[in-house]
Order: C-alpha cells, then sequence, then structure tokens
C-alpha cells in the first residue's frame, strides 16, 4: 500500500518555466491538499479538493493552479515560476467524515528555482 | 480564523530529559487537535490526537491533553531519546474547509 506518492522528489526551475507537480493516493480519498512548507512557517494551504472535479483556494493561492480530473490525483502547477516559490510542497489526502480523522502526507517535492 | 502558536525551536535536550513543546490555539468552533512529526527527509505523520475537552491523545510515550479553558495543547514526553530527533508540529481541523492549520513547528535535537 504506497499511501500518497509525489512525483517528483526534487526540482530545479529557471525563473519563468512551468512545472506541474503530481499526487496520487490509493486510499479512495475525497479530500487532497496541496501544502508549502516554509522555514519558520509551518505549512501552508495552497489549494485543497473535496472530490473529484472540484477545487478550492486556500491561504496562499497566488501563482498556482490545480486539478483533479481523477479521484486518485491532485495536481499542482506552476505556470510561471518565481523565486518566492521556492518550497517545500506536500500533497495530503483524508476522508471526509469526523474531524479527528487522520490526514496522510506525501514525501514531499523539494522544488528550487533560480 | 484559525491559528496555532507554537514555541520556537529548536529545543536541544540530553536523552532521557523531560519534554514540554508548548501550543496554543485560536479557533471559531470546536476543533479537534493534534500533533504531528516530521522526520528528517520525510513527510509529516501522525503522532497523537484529540476530539473534544480534557482528551488526552498518546503514542510512542507522547502525550498532550485538550484543554479548552486554556486553548492549549501542550506535548509532553517523560524521556526523551536520540530517536526522537524531529521536528514537531501541532495543528488544529475545524469544521469549515476540513484543512488542517498548522503551527510553525519545533525543532527538537536529542544528544547522547
Amino acid at each position: 500500500n504506497a499511501g500518497v506518492t509525489q512525483t517528483p522528489k526534487f526540482r530545479v526551475l529557471k525563473t519563468g518555466q512551468s512545472m506541474t507537480l503530481l499526487c496520487a493516493q490509493d486510499m479512495n480519498h475525497e479530500y487532497m491538499y496541496w501544502y508549502r512548507q516554509d522555514p519558520g512557517m509551518g505549512l501552508r494551504l495552497i489549494h485543497y479538493s473535496v472530490g473529484e472535479g472540484t477545487t478550492a483556494k486556500g491561504e496562499v493561492p497566488d501563482g498556482y493552479n490545480v486539478s483533479r480530473l481523477k479521484k486518485q490525483n491532485f495536481l499542482l502547477g506552476l505556470e510561471s515560476a518565481a523565486p518566492s516559490q521556492t518550497s517545500v510542497y506536500f500533497c495530503a489526502s483524508t476522508t471526509p467524515g469526523a474531524l479527528n480523522t487522520e490526514a496522510f502526507f506525501g514525501q514531499g517535492t523539494r522544488l528550487t528555482v533560480v | 480564523g484559525n491559528s496555532v502558536t507554537q514555541m520556537e525551536g529548536p529545543v536541544t535536550l540530553s536523552e532521557e530529559a523531560f519534554l514540554t513543546i508548548n501550543c496554543t490555539y485560536t479557533a471559531t468552533g470546536y476543533p479537534s487537535l493534534f500533533w504531528y512529526v516530521q522526520y528528517p527527509g520525510e513527510g509529516l505523520q501522525l503522532l497523537l490526537k484529540a476530539t473534544k475537552a480534557d482528551d488526552k491523545g498518546s503514542n510512542k510515550g507522547f502525550e498532550a491533553t485538550y484543554r479548552k479553558e486554556t486553548t492549549s495543547f501542550h506535548l509532553e514526553k517523560g524521556s526523551v531519546q536520540v530517536s526522537d530527533s524531529a521536528v514537531y508540529f501541532c495543528a488544529l481541523r475545524d469544521t469549515g474547509r476540513r484543512a488542517l492549520t498548522f503551527g510553525s513547528g519545533t525543532r527538537l535535537q536529542v544528544q547522547p
């Protein structure tokens, strides 16, 4: 059981380039999330999805787009990368229901924009 | 809005020392509270959780009690080990979008 898998694990981009981060989960979870982790700031929510075909903005959505065409996949896109988007990106998934349901995280994607 | 405040790190302890990492929160409703742990190079893993006032979450010798009167969820362990070295995140989930709101994280380093 793979859980939550993120692709790629590392990437270096030049300013202005575009890329897509892929998150795949095999737990049949309805809810999926993208966070970014920056030193001293914890994890901040970029976008999230409560089901196939739905997406919504989180706290820091600017410069990112997402798509949830299949239930098991949640894609995060950077159309024109900026140095401020240098960060570690984490995908997570969980089920609806009780508030204390555990969220499962991928291992992260370390992105550097030069 | 919701927010979580954690004590700043890094926290450096000797093996077998007592650990406390403070966490306080602000929420509009009645959130569930969590501690997640991140080991070097890995994603976050759930350490423990609590759902309502006075609930105590526990796992691997770690404990935290949901204190509604002080809006706190402090993490404690009686005797830390080198293998506990990691970054610890306090988090809450409310009835809104069901996303976790995280604190800034506290790095713990345990020395032999």
